[in-house]
């Protein structure tokens, strides 16, 4: 069974630069989660998706990032512009079940490491 | 609101010794806990999860962890640490009730293992 893909797995851009990552689930996965992990911290979740429909993107600074999951199966997360404190890996998890409940276990991506000079 | 404390940033053991990685979380139900592993330019990979039940949990790569409501606690634990157990450890805890899945990480622990 192919895992989560993510591309790219490296990006360097310049401060207000725009950006975009891209992620395919696990196949027959309904919920996508996109994570910022800042290096020294743990992953924190930015945005939850439950087939296209959003869950929950209360941690989304929504005046720069923004994110789409088309016809419910791949996901683009996009920022524009990009800050210096944006420099984190995006982790991108996908998990089965219609709920997204914490039962269902997350099966994360390789992430994709973003450095903004 | 839930939150996870790691209290190690980083411990070093040597190959054959036994670990064990804390975690304590503030939830005020019967909280969902996670171990994850993180390989360098790797994604997390579950370790095991409780959920209910038997407070003794057993995982992959002969990992186990330990849920004491008393001292809101779940601690991983490994008899025989091998040298390819080196990465980063995350605890986490998942909120219950609704519909929502999100996982509350902490900042993780790095082990290391000398030879």
């Amino acid at each position: 069974e192919a895992g989560v893909a993510q591309s790219p797995r490296y990006k360097i851009i310049e401060k207000r630069q725009s950006v975009a990552f891209w992620c395919n689930p696990i196949s027959g996965h309904a919920t996508l989660y996109w994570y910022q992990q800042i290096l020294g911290q743990g992953p924190k979740l930015l945005i939850q998706f439950q087939n296209n429909g959003v869950v929950d993107d209360s941690q989304l600074p929504k005046d720069r990032f923004s994110a789409e999951r088309l016809k419910g199966v791949d996901s683009t997360l996009k920022i524009q512009p990009a800050k210096l404190e944006d420099s984190a890996v995006y982790l991108c998890a996908s998990s089965f079940g219609g709920g997204g409940g914490p039962w269902y276990e997350q099966f994360f991506g390789p992430g994709t490491r973003l450095t903004v000079l | 609101a839930q939150s996870v404390t790691q209290p190690d940033i980083h411990i070093t053991v040597s190959e054959g010794a036994s670990l064990e990685l804390r975690c304590n979380y503030s939830y005020g139900a019967t909280p969902y806990l996670f171990w994850y592993v993180q390989s360098p330019g790797q994604g997390l990979q579950l370790l095991l999860k409780y959920f209910s039940g038997d407070t003794l949990v057993q995982g992959i790569k002969g990992f186990e962890a330990e849920f004491k409501r008393s001292q809101s606690s779940f601690n991983l634990r490994k008899p025989s640490v091998h040298w390819s157990d080196a990465a980063e450890y995350f605890c986490a805890v998942g909120a219950s009730g609704g519909s929502q899945g999100n996982l509350i990480f902490g900042k993780g622990t790095k082990l290391s293992v000398k030879p």
